[in-house]
């Protein structure tokens, strides 16, 4: 079984580019989510997507984006980077519709610093 | 607005006693509450979670309890390991509402050391 893989695992950019994170859900897996861990704080959500299609977003602006392939692979966009943009960025999959027991498996993240 | 919280920064324990790490959450919609454990350079895993029509889970040394009233669960480490140590993660969803199963609410982490 395939675990959660996310690329690259780190990341320098300049404030006002764009970035594009990777992920690749565990195998089996529908649905990916996204989350922003700041230093010494939790995993904040960002979104999530099922069937391709953004299923829930938490309290991010506009410039992050993602989208979802058919594969259930995922790509998190962010243009107009900001210096608070620095962060460690999680992907996570599970199996949409499935019961309680079915929880977020993370990947290790990419470590995005905005300079 | 900080509806998870772990007020303890960090905890250090012997090993072989019992670890107590502790969340508090403010949202009356949270059903289903889930414990995490990230080492570093590592994603967070999962440890066990509790539904809330329960009030304690258990997963071998791993006991999660839950008191609605007072919106509050703890985690029980028992015995502790030294192999124990990392960043334990409380979180929480609202899957009754119809809400994604993704869309989790961290809180900001409690460092467990545990020493030999």
């Amino acid at each position: 079984e395939t675990g959660v893989t996310q690329s690259p695992t780190h990341l320098i950019k300049t404030r006002g580019q764009q970035v594009t994170l990777r992920c690749s859900s565990q195998s089996g897996h529908n649905t990916v989510s996204w989350y922003q861990q700041a230093l010494g704080q939790g995993p904040q959500f960002i979104f999530q997507y099922y069937r391709e299609e953004e299923n829930g977003r938490g309290n991010f602006p506009p410039r992050f984006s993602g989208l979802q392939f058919p594969n259930y692979s995922s790509e998190l966009n962010v243009n107009a980077l900001e210096l608070d943009d620095s962060a460690l960025y999680l992907c996570a999959s599970s199996l949409g519709g499935a019961p309680l027991n079915s929880p977020l498996h993370f990947g290790n993240g990419t470590r995005l610093t905005v300079t | 607005d900080q509806q998870v919280k772990q007020n303890s920064p960090s905890l250090s324990v012997q090993e072989g006693r019992i670890s107590i790490l502790n969340c508090d959450y403010t949202n009356s919609m949270f059903d289903y509450f889930l414990w995490y454990k990230k080492y570093p350079a590592e994603g967070p895993t999962f440890l066990i979670s509790i539904s809330s029509i329960k009030d304690k889970n258990e997963d071998g040394r791993f006991t999660v309890f839950l008191n609605k009233s007072a919106k509050h669960l703890s985690l029980h480490i028992v015995p502790s390991q030294p192999g124990d140590s990392a960043v334990y993660f409380c979180a929480a969803s609202a899957l009754a509402g119809g809400t994604s199963y993704g869309k989790l609410t961290f809180g900001q982490g409690t460092i467990l050391t545990v020493h030999p």
